[in-house]
């Protein structure tokens, strides 16, 4: 069973840019959520898709959206991109069936110049 | 709003001893699940071993185990018999019922020869 993916693995980007992110889940999983991890904010939860619908989300400006198509692939976009979101963004992907542990993909290094 | 500590940014072991590392939480939930993830050089996050709230027994996955107490709110992981490829950086983390995985601020695990 292939694992999560995560494309492209990096990415650089100038200020005022806007990029898209990809998230391929596990086979079956219908859960997929995003994460950024900096070294001075650690990992902080951006949101969560659930069969297409944002079930959760975290305290990010709305620069920061994503989306879930019907075959659980996520995207994750940022516009006008900040020095600051120079970051590793994490995907992890979660079975529907009851609360099982989430899988993380190898993350997308963004540099933002 | 829950909280994950990690108080010990760096530690280190000597090659095929035991080491432990700290995580405090806090919360008002009684239904949550707590985790503990590695992270290697090559930044996926992998999951080490997980407790669930309402279990009384402690985790156990192989050389890694873990001391759950949760009128203190606390987790710490064992690492016993530590082999070189334990280095990496562990994070712990907090999952409400359906919810978000909140990390703590991760351990920096060195393995000496």
């Amino acid at each position: 069973k292939a694992g999560v993916t995560q494309t492209p693995r990096y990415l650089i980007k100038t200020r005022g840019q806007q990029v898209t992110l990809s998230c391929s889940p596990i086979s079956g999983h219908r859960s997929v959520s995003w994460y950024q991890q900096t070294p001075g904010q650690g990992l902080q939860f951006l949101f969560e898709y659930f069969s297409e619908t944002q079930r959760n989300k975290g305290n990010f400006p709305g620069r920061f959206s994503g989306r879930q198509f019907s075959n659980s692939r996520s995207e994750m976009n940022v516009s006008t991109l900040e020095l600051g979101d120079s970051a590793l963004y994490l995907c992890a992907s979660k079975s529907s069936t009851g609360n099982t542990e989430a899988f993380f993909g190898q993350g997308t290094r963004l540099t933002v110049v | 709003a829950q909280t994950v500590t990690q108080s010990q940014p760096e530690m280190s072991v000597q090659e095929a001893e035991t080491v432990t590392l700290s995580c405090t939480y806090d919360t008002s939930e009684s239904d949550y699940y707590l985790f503990w993830y590695k992270q290697p050089p090559s930044r996926q996050m992998i999951l080490v071993i997980r407790q669930e709230a309402y279990k009384q027994q402690n985790a156990t996955e192989n050389r890694f185990s873990v001391n759950f107490q949760k009128a203190a709110k606390s987790f710490s992981l064992k690492i016993s018999d530590s082999q070189l490829g334990d280095a990496a950086m562990y994070f712990c983390a907090y999952r409400s019922a359906g919810g978000k995985l909140i990390f703590g601020q991760g351990t920096e695990l060195s393995v000496k020869p």
